[in-house]
């Protein structure tokens, strides 16, 4: 079956940076482009970044551009999230989702979230 | 930018009601639109693709309509299983933003 499995709970100081994975199965790794989602306690969700697996082609939010990397290592079907610079505004919990291949890209299938909390 | 709203932003609703959320984009987006239902401490969960795609397994009282910048999800007698959040969040382009969410609670 599909799964997204994300890496664990990760506590950091503010400045710090954060590498979070997200290791796909069950399906073709590089027929799916995969986006980052994070939720802040009580908030809504909050797009990321995005990866075309097939292409490489990446995107990320006005938010985070330039303190994020996402990347891919097809070896093992995993995709990475990396984030520099960390505030507290960056305490979330942090979704990889799998877009669908319909026309309009939906996240059929999430990870199961990694807490990421940053905290002097 | 694309701005996704979503109103309500919440509401209380009995079992049996009928309950219609609204999501309208700040410009046309064809029928890029998802709707999501997001349990507490849970991960979200698609329901409605391509504005009014039913996903596999999401009951028939569920259904999405709309297009250019107006969209809805409606759920046609809810059930207690129903009671969550529901997000919209447009994938024209980039960033692929989300509304604010509406909390659908029980009456």
């Amino acid at each position: 079956q599909i799964q997204l499995v994300q890496s664990e709970s990760e506590m950091r100081k503010p400045g710090a940076s954060v590498q979070v994975s997200c290791k796909a199965s069950g399906y073709s790794f590089t027929s799916h482009g995969i986006s980052w989602v994070r939720q802040a306690p009580g908030q809504g969700l909050e797009w990321l970044a995005w990866m075309s697996i097939y292409s490489g082609y990446k995107e990320y939010s006005d938010n985070v551009q330039g303190r994020a990397s996402i990347s891919a290592d097809t070896s093992t079907g995993t995709v990475y999230l990396e984030l520099r610079s960390l505030t507290s505004d960056d305490t979330a919990v942090y979704y990889c989702a799998r877009e669908e291949l319909g026309a309009t890209s939906a996240f059929d299938y999430w990870g199961q979230g990694t807490l990421v909390t940053v905290s002097s | 930018d694309i701005q996704m709203t979503q109103s309500p932003s919440s509401l209380s609703a009995s079992v049996g009601d009928r309950v219609t959320i609204t999501c309208r984009a700040s410009r046309p987006i064809s029928i890029y639109l998802n709707w999501y239902q997001q349990k507490p401490g849970k991960v979200p969960k698609l329901l409605v693709s391509s504005a009014s795609n039913l996903q596999s397994g999401v009951p028939s009282r569920f259904s999405g309509g709309g297009s250019g910048t107006d969209f809805t999800l409606t759920i046609s007698s809810l059930q207690p299983e129903d009671f969550a959040t529901y997000f919209c969040q447009h994938s024209f382009t980039a960033p692929r933003t989300f509304g604010q969410g509406t909390r659908v609670d029980i009456k």
